[in-house]
C-alpha cells in the first residue's frame, strides 16, 4: 500500500465549477499536509499548507484535513482556466521527508 | 520565497555518458537540499538528502555511486548521473527549505538518455 493515494484523473471542469481534489494516507503520525500545484515541465509550487486537522482558506483555495479519517482535500471555488496544472498533495511527519500523491491534472475549460 | 534554478532545464545524453545537474538558491542558505526524481503520471520520489559539507544521504534503492552528489556551498548543489541508461530519463527536481511552509522547488531538469 502506498503512503498516499491520490486518483490522477484527469479532471476537466467548465470555468466557474468548485473543483475537489483528494487524498487519503495510511500514516496516522503525518502531521503536516500540504497542496502543490505543478505546471507542465516546471517544479511544485506549494499552494496551501496546514498542521493537523482543521480548514485553511486563501482566496479561492480551501485546505480540509481529517485526520480522523486520514484524509485531506483541497477546493478551488471559481475555476478559472489559470488553474490548469497538475495538484499533488503532500504530507510529512516532523521529519523533512515529504511523501507526496500521484498528483491529479485538471484542466479547466473556458 | 525563496528562488531556485536548476541548470540545465533539458538534457540529452548518450547512454554510457555522465550528466552534471545543478540546482542553485539563489536567496537562501541552504545547508539541506533535496533531489527528487519524478516519472511521467507519478509522484516525486526522494533520491537524497544533500548535506552542505558532508555526505549525502541516499534513499533505500537509490545508488550512491550511479548518483553522485556535492553539495559544496550553501547555495549549490549537483547531482551527477554516472553511466547514464534509458532507464535513468526523468525529471529531476531538487528543493531547498526544511519548515513545512518553507518548501520551494527548483523547476526541474528533464534528463533523456538515448
Amino acid at each position: 500500500q502506498k503512503e498516499v493515494e491520490q486518483d490522477p484523473g484527469p479532471l476537466s471542469v467548465p470555468e466557474g465549477a468548485i473543483v475537489s481534489l483528494n487524498c487519503t494516507y495510511s500514516n496516522s503520525a503525518f502531521q503536516y499536509f500540504m497542496w502543490y500545484r505543478q505546471y507542465s515541465r516546471k517544479g511544485p509550487e506549494l499552494l496551501m499548507y496546514t498542521y493537523s486537522s482543521g480548514n485553511k482558506e486563501d482566496g479561492r483555495f480551501t485546505a480540509q484535513v481529517d485526520k480522523s479519517s486520514k484524509y485531506i482535500s483541497l477546493f478551488i471555488r471559481d475555476s478559472q482556466p489559470s488553474d490548469s496544472a497538475t495538484y499533488l498533495c503532500a504530507m510529512r511527519t516532523g521529519a523533512n521527508n515529504l511523501f507526496f500523491g500521484t498528483g491529479t491534472r485538471l484542466t479547466v475549460i473556458p | 520565497g525563496a528562488v531556485v534554478s536548476q541548470h540545465p532545464s533539458w538534457v540529452i545524453c548518450k547512454s554510457g555518458t555522465s550528466v552534471k545537474i545543478e540546482c542553485r538558491s539563489l536567496d537562501f542558505q541552504a545547508t539541506t537540499m533535496f533531489w527528487y526524481r519524478q516519472f511521467p503520471k507519478q509522484s516525486l520520489m526522494l533520491m537524497a538528502t544533500s548535506n552542505e559539507g558532508s555526505k549525502a544521504t541516499y534513499e533505500q534503492g537509490v545508488e550512491k555511486d550511479k548518483f553522485l552528489i556535492n553539495h559544496a556551498s550553501l547555495t549549490l548543489s549537483t547531482l551527477t548521473v554516472t553511466s547514464a541508461h534509458p532507464e535513468d530519463s526523468s525529471f529531476y527536481i531538487c528543493r531547498v527549505g526544511q519548515a513545512y511552509n518553507e518548501q520551494f522547488f527548483g523547476p526541474g531538469t528533464r534528463l533523456t538518455v538515448l
